[in-house]
């Protein structure tokens, strides 16, 4: 079946850069995420990539993907204490109706 | 507007109780969901309305029963619960649902109604 799998902590400190890697298992997705949920919160989208591209910039945030190996990475440029958060990477399942798998979660810890 | 507003924010229970969860949004999604999340995992997929009809249930137990009366809100109705269906439970939103687009997975969620059963 799908999976989704991340590294289930990251601390860094504040200014130096973040990444965050996900694998996961469905060749047909055509979409992934990455939400972020803050404590006592919602999950808020941060940015997707399609499956067709290779990376995608978004001011602080990059996405890497690698479809040949299917592991996805976000990049967090000069991390900031309020990045602290838990991040998910989500696929859409193409046979699903694109019904979202998430992965376990990366808690980030910024360290000042 | 680009919120979706869940009540109560927080919400104690007994097993014999009767409660319900609320949750509006005013984007004009047409497809609306319940997640249930417990501490520190991701949150578990429950029920998906699109257009108003019940597209989706994950297999979950009946004293969980959803509601959509319409396009802009979605209720939970809550009854003989048990202490381990304690959790967060997320309200979100989608332009659509159904299609394999950018937009079926660009979710709009709510911050959430903390559920604790006694």
């Amino acid at each position: 079946g799908e999976d989704v799998e991340q590294s289930l902590f990251l601390s860094v400190r504040e200014g130096d850069s973040s990444v965050i890697n996900c694998t996961y298992t469905d060749s047909s997705s055509t979409y992934l995420y990455w939400y972020k949920q803050e404590p006592g919160a919602g999950l808020q989208l941060l940015t997707y990539i399609f499956s067709n591209m290779d990376m995608k910039q978004d001011q602080r945030l990059t996405v890497l993907l690698n479809k040949k190996d299917k592991h996805l990475s976000l990049r967090i440029a000069d991390t900031q204490t309020g990045d602290s958060a838990i991040y998910f990477c989500a696929e859409s399942i193409y046979n699903q109706g694109g019904k979202l798998i998430f992965g376990q979660g990366t808690e980030l810890s910024v360290k000042p | 507007d680009t919120e979706v507003t869940q009540t109560p924010k927080h919400l104690v229970m007994g097993m014999t109780n009767k409660k319900s969860l609320k949750c509006e949004q005013h984007m004009g999604h047409r497809a609306m969901y319940w997640y249930k999340q417990k501490a520190k995992k991701p949150p578990e997929l429950m029920f998906v309305y699109s257009y108003e009809k019940l597209s989706i249930n994950e297999s979950v137990p009946s004293r969980f029963s959803p509601e959509c009366p319409n396009s802009s809100l979605l209720n939970l109705h809550l009854h003989a619960l048990q202490p381990e269906d304690s959790a967060l439970y997320l309200c979100a939103s989608s332009q659509d649902y159904g299609l394999a687009k950018r937009r079926a997975g660009e979710l709009f969620f709510g911050e959430g109604s903390r559920l604790t059963v006694l």
